[in-house]
């Protein structure tokens, strides 16, 4: 069955400081990407990744990075957090376009 | 640009009555359409697809059909349930741009015992 994990599962951070998600998936899929899930806006894309050592741009990428260092893992990161990047953050993989996303279990962050 | 549409943000029902949620979208050509559901504290469950005009979805006693002339993809069921209460979410994946999904806000179904 696919699989994605995602760590820590919740976290508390101090604005302006250094926050880290990761995500890793077992599906063997090529197409990962980072979501942020706010009441009322739904899922909205961050960054996304179709191959290893590339990362691209999603709908809302300020104040976020991403890295994609293998196949099977994918970060977001946060450099300098503000008490905006408060959400629950999603990440998911798929095998190809246009087919179907597999999410982790996400990861809520509170940043004070 | 690309979007999807969902009406209302909540539904309240009873045991064994029809829903419908409804989705529309803007997009041009044939964007793949999708439903999703979310169950409290859980990522988004992937419910069915369909990629051509007139195709039918369907998973788990839910369908909906493509339909390209009223650019919609509405949800149904004919009888739902109390676990099928959960947050159902629209998508597209647009065939201009092929790596990004748009997903709707999301339709909350509260389903009363």
């Amino acid at each position: 069955e696919a699989a994605v994990t995602q760590s820590p599962r919740s976290k508390v951070a101090v604005t302006g400081g250094k926050v880290t998600l990761s995500c890793h998936q077992t599906n063997n899929h090529d197409y990962m990407y980072w979501y942020r899930q706010d009441t009322g806006h739904g899922l909205r894309l961050i960054h996304y990744s179709y191959v290893a050592d590339s990362t691209e741009k999603g709908d809302i990428p300020d104040g976020y990075k991403a890295s994609r260092p293998s196949q099977e893992n994918f970060s977001l990161i946060l450099e300098l957090a503000s008490l905006s990047q408060t959400a629950v953050y999603f990440c998911a993989s798929s095998d190809d376009w246009g087919y179907e996303q597999y999410f982790g279990p996400g990861t809520r962050l509170t940043v004070l | 640009g690309d979007s999807v549409t969902q009406t209302e943000g909540q539904v309240a029902l009873s045991e064994e009555d029809f829903l419908t949620i409804h989705c529309n979208y803007s997009a041009s050509g044939y964007p793949a359409l999708f439903w999703y559901v979310q169950y409290p504290g859980e990522g988004p469950q992937f419910l069915f697809r369909a990629s051509r005009d007139k195709e039918k979805g369907s998973s788990r006693g839910f369908e909906a059909t493509y339909d390209k002339g009223t650019t919609s993809f509405h949800l149904r069921k004919a009888s739902v349930q109390e676990s099928d209460s959960a947050v159902y979410y629209c998508a597209l994946a647009p065939d201009t741009n092929a790596y990004k999904v748009i997903f709707g806000k999301g339709t909350h179904l509260h389903v009363l015992p």
